[in-house]
């Protein structure tokens, strides 16, 4: 079983729709990322969460810990949000080398 | 404006070729990393630095080699040795601070990626 879980792994949307992508993890966390990859391949950071919620834009990071789970919502969705969403965690301890990432969840969203 | 700079941005070499991928960041962050992404996985760690003159192996170092001479600099060598080379690598950076265990990773910051294909 892989330690980072997204879901769903597509997702096809209209214009408009609200969005939740999925991400449960199963080992202990310092902290939670939410990455933006475009079909060009760079990828942005949107999020860094440790608890509670974020807010930037149209889009919404949650996290809880207690469940080993997070969601990014995307909320009003636009086709220039189409990309592949990333959830990433990084254990507890010191080391900055230890993010464990998901596979993706590759999103489209139609005009 | 700072950021991360990754080139070539496409890369064709021959089996038996060492090629070496270049990142540079003017962001003044203290630790850099290579990933090396595949189809259907997700980001898998290659070598990551965290100060000037150190590296450490991350989970799939086999057939790679780094150096870290300049904070600003982590070039990436993929060499003969590393048997399935063809991939899409990306180089990233954050700060770091020894001592912050537990607390939140810092934001990690990445270039636009690296494509290799070995013909």
């Amino acid at each position: 079983k892989n330690e980072v879980e997204q879901s769903p792994q597509n997702l096809t949307a209209q214009e408009g729709e609200f969005i939740t992508i999925n991400c449960s993890y199963s080992v202990g966390i310092s902290a939670l990322h939410w990455l933006q990859q475009h079909p060009g391949g760079g990828i942005v950071s949107l999020f860094m969460l440790s608890s509670g919620k974020k807010k930037h834009g149209r889009l919404i990071a949650t996290i809880n810990i207690q469940e080993k789970h997070s969601s990014l919502h995307i909320t009003a969705s636009h086709p220039r949000d189409s990309a592949v969403y990333i959830c990433a965690v990084k254990g507890g301890g010191g080391s900055q080398g230890n993010l464990i990432f998901g596979k993706g969840t590759k999103l489209s969203v139609k005009p | 404006d700072g950021g991360i700079t990754q080139s070539p941005k496409y890369l064709f070499r021959k089996e038996g070729q060492n090629v070496t991928l270049s990142c540079e960041q003017n962001l003044n962050h203290d630790a850099m990393y290579w990933y090396r992404q595949d189809p259907g996985q997700g980001l898998r760690l290659i070598y990551y630095s965290q100060i000037v003159n150190d590296f450490q192996k991350g989970d799939i170092a086999e057939g790679y080699s780094v150096s870290r001479e300049k904070k600003e600099s982590f070039p990436l060598t993929v060499t003969s040795a590393q048997k399935n080379p063809t991939a899409f690598y990306l180089c990233a950076s954050s700060t770091y601070a020894p001592g912050q265990l537990g607390s939140g990773a810092n934001v990690l910051t990445f270039g636009a990626g690296s494509r290799l294909t070995v013909l």
